[in-house]
């Protein structure tokens, strides 16, 4: 059975800081999904990863896999107070077209 | 937008009682999810589409069942809710081969 976990769980960050947001998941597997969720909305699609090593970028936000250690990161560069949401990393088992989710992370960005 | 309607986007209702969620997509796509949402858990897989008529388990499956007649609608089915099935349920379709799945808007669905 795939799990996923994600680390922390929680944060609270200053703006103008760096972070990092880890995904552990427990199977083999090459194809990961971030997402982000605002407060009481729907899910939006941020990063697809789907090779070792891939690296994908987008404004302040950068994601790596790394296949061979199951972890995937998704780093905050300078946070500012609109990144604060819930980020969740998704894995799909095996090329199944199932996705397990981690529990996903709280991000509040604080002035 | 893809075109997800989940349908309704709110509902209360009594334990005991049948209840069926509507996912309505308007691009022909071949896979369809059913997720719930709870506080500290992610989200979950029920149940998946695979085309219609062709269906299977997700990971908490145990109380629901779906049904899909036609390709662009999903249906979700609790014949007979119960409070532990409180949640916000969410539709998804996948787009194509190694696309994100793209979500609707969430149903919060409340079972006194």
């Amino acid at each position: 059975e795939l799990k996923v976990e994600q680390n922390p769980l929680f944060l609270s960050m200053q703006e103008g800081k760096n972070y990092t947001i880890y995904c552990n998941y427990s199977t083999t597997s090459d194809r990961l999904y971030w997402y982000r969720q605002d407060p009481g909305k729907s899910l939006e699609s941020l990063f697809v990863l789907l090779s070792n090593g891939a690296v994908k970028q987008e404004g302040r936000l950068m994601a790596s896999l790394d296949t061979k250690a199951r972890l995937s990161t998704l780093h905050i560069t300078a946070a500012v107070h609109d990144l604060s949401a819930t980020y969740f990393c998704a894995v799909d088992i095996g090329g199944s077209e199932k996705l397990v989710f981690g529990k996903g992370t709280k991000l509040t960005v604080n002035p | 937008d893809a075109g997800i309607t989940q349908s309704p986007r709110h509902k209360v209702t009594e334990t005991g009682t049948p209840v069926t969620l509507r996912c309505h997509q308007t691009e022909n796509h071949r896979y369809m999810y059913w997720y719930r949402q709870d506080p500290g858990h992610g989200l979950r897989l029920i149940h998946y589409s695979y085309g219609v008529k062709d269906t299977d388990k997700g990971e908490v499956s145990d109380g629901y069942s779906v049904s899909r007649s036609k390709t662009e609608d999903f249906l979700l089915t609790l014949e007979s809710a119960t409070s532990s099935q409180t949640s916000v349920y969410f539709c998804a379709i996948r787009p194509g081969v190694l696309k994100p799945q793209h979500f609707g808007d969430g149903t919060r669905l409340s079972i006194l």
